[in-house]
């Protein structure tokens, strides 16, 4: 079965650090990965997918399929980037992880 | 703004009472998801349906109920036999004329049972 693991349900940091947030997925086929955000009041959004290996709001992430991972990377954290973040695998539907919380402090 | 819309905001319940969730999209999307979100536990998928007048069961669908009548509407019924209703849920669609991946998410409904 399909799982999205996301180790950390918190991460701290100050504004101008770099950010990594953490996915490791287990899928036994080709997975499609997803990164999705869910800022304050705000509606969940997809912020990037691999397939399209753009940079959102300064945002990458790479699949490594050796690793079986999708980490999401900013070399910069901005404390409007604090939210909730959520990585997806897709199959027939989304699988999710259980999020971590971005708090980026001044 | 529009695009998917999910109806009430909060919705409170009596123990032992049906109590149905609304979703409506204008996004002309032929996929329709809804999603349990619990502190620390993330989103779990409910039911889904891909197509109008068909749907299928996710991973948590004991004690729910959905239709799909209409392409816009996918209505979710929380019955008396979910154990734990309180929680905030998540409406999504799908697919359309621009691409079949990316799901939308309603603002959501937070219910609770007093």
């Amino acid at each position: 079965a399909q799982r999205v693991t996301q180790p950390e349900k918190l991460l701290s940091v100050f504004k101008g650090a770099p950010v990594e947030l953490k996915c490791n997925y287990s899928y036994s086929g080709s997975p499609e990965l997803f990164w999705y955000v869910q800022y304050s009041r705000q509606r969940l959004q997809l912020l990037l997918r691999h397939i399209s290996r753009e940079s959102i709001k300064g945002f990458t992430a790479d699949l490594n399929k050796g690793e079986t991972s999708f980490h999401l990377k900013k070399p910069f954290a901005q404390e409007e980037d604090s939210a909730m973040y959520y990585c997806a695998l897709k199959d027939s539907t989304l699988t999710f992880g259980k999020g971590t919380m971005l708090l980026v402090s001044p | 703004d529009g695009g998917i819309t999910q109806s009430p905001k909060y919705l409170f319940r009596k123990e032992g009472q049906n109590v149905t969730l609304s979703c409506e999209q204008n996004l002309n999307h032929d996929a329709m998801y809804w999603y349990r979100q619990d502190p620390g536990q993330g989103l779990r998928l409910i039911y889904y349906s891909q197509i109008v007048n068909d749907f299928q069961k996710g991973d948590i669908a004991e004690g729910y109920s959905v239709s799909r009548e209409k392409k816009e509407s996918f209505p979710l019924t929380v019955t008396s036999a979910q154990k734990n209703p309180t929680a905030f849920y998540l409406c999504a669609s799908s697919g359309g004329d621009f691409g079949e991946d990316t799901q939308y998410f309603g603002p959501g409904t937070r219910l609770t049972v007093l």
